[in-house]
């Protein structure tokens, strides 16, 4: 199984600041076929189901702000947040969806500073 | 809109069994995909199973397989997750999610339900 390790654990960051999640494979995520990257990123708000907040590593779910954005390629990738808003306090996981079985990060809990 | 209800969700003994269902609405159904995900009390997120738009391919994670049985019914648009042999730890909320894509199966999560509790306990 391809294993998907976040980094860090916990994050604080003050409002207005950039915040920067780290995602990391065990093996590259990067499908010749269609030379995308199989990687997601959901936003999970306490006592709310997860939601899909970026697809193919960087593309924007329809109606999440733009703000959010996904880069990286291969075995490497970030979630960036240009400008912390209060209503981003949350888990983020990225999940790769490369192979069976898909497999979530542990997650990375940010907070304001 | 896309919405996901499940339902069938309780306390149960070890050794039993549930049933948990997913009605879906505001999409085509018969065209995606879909999904379980759970999450333990505190923890992140594992998938659990995955079946086909027209139900006749599924798979299943380590931890559950042979135990859970995932269905579908495309006429009534709702989701199965037939669970036996529970286990202390399957306790969880269970997620149904419609899969991002029409036509192929990605296994990434487009949509999501508001879940529902299977408490395994004696």
């Amino acid at each position: 199984d391809i294993v998907m390790t976040q980094s860090p654990d916990s994050l604080a960051v003050s409002l207005g600041e950039r915040a920067t999640i780290n995602c990391k494979s065990s093996q590259s995520l990067l499908y010749n076929s269609n030379n995308k990257n199989h990687l997601a990123w959901y936003q999970q708000k306490s006592g709310q189901p997860p939601k899909l907040l970026i697809y193919w590593a960087s593309t924007r779910e329809s109606g999440v702000p733009d703000r959010f954005s996904g880069s990286g390629s291969g075995t490497d990738f970030t979630l960036s947040i240009s400008s912390l808003q209060a209503e981003d306090v949350a888990v983020y996981y990225c999940q790769q969806y490369y192979s069976i079985p898909p497999v979530f990060g542990q997650g990375t809990r940010l907070e304001i500073k | 809109e896309v919405q996901l209800l499940e339902s069938g969700g309780g306390l149960v003994q070890p050794g039993g069994s549930l049933r948990l269902s997913c009605a879906a609405s505001g999409f085509t159904f018969t065209s995606y995909a879909m999904n379980w995900v759970r999450q333990a009390p505190g923890k992140g997120l594992e998938w659990v199973s995955t079946i086909s738009s027209g139900g006749g391919s599924t798979s299943y994670a380590d931890s559950v397989r042979g135990r859970f049985s995932v269905s579908r019914d495309n006429s009534r648009n709702t989701l199965f997750l037939q669970m036996s042999s529970l286990r202390a730890e399957d306790t969880a909320v269970y997620y149904c999610a419609k899969d991002l894509l029409p036509f192929v199966r990605t296994s990434s999560f487009g949509s999501w339900g508001q879940g529902t509790l299977v408490a395994v306990s004696s």
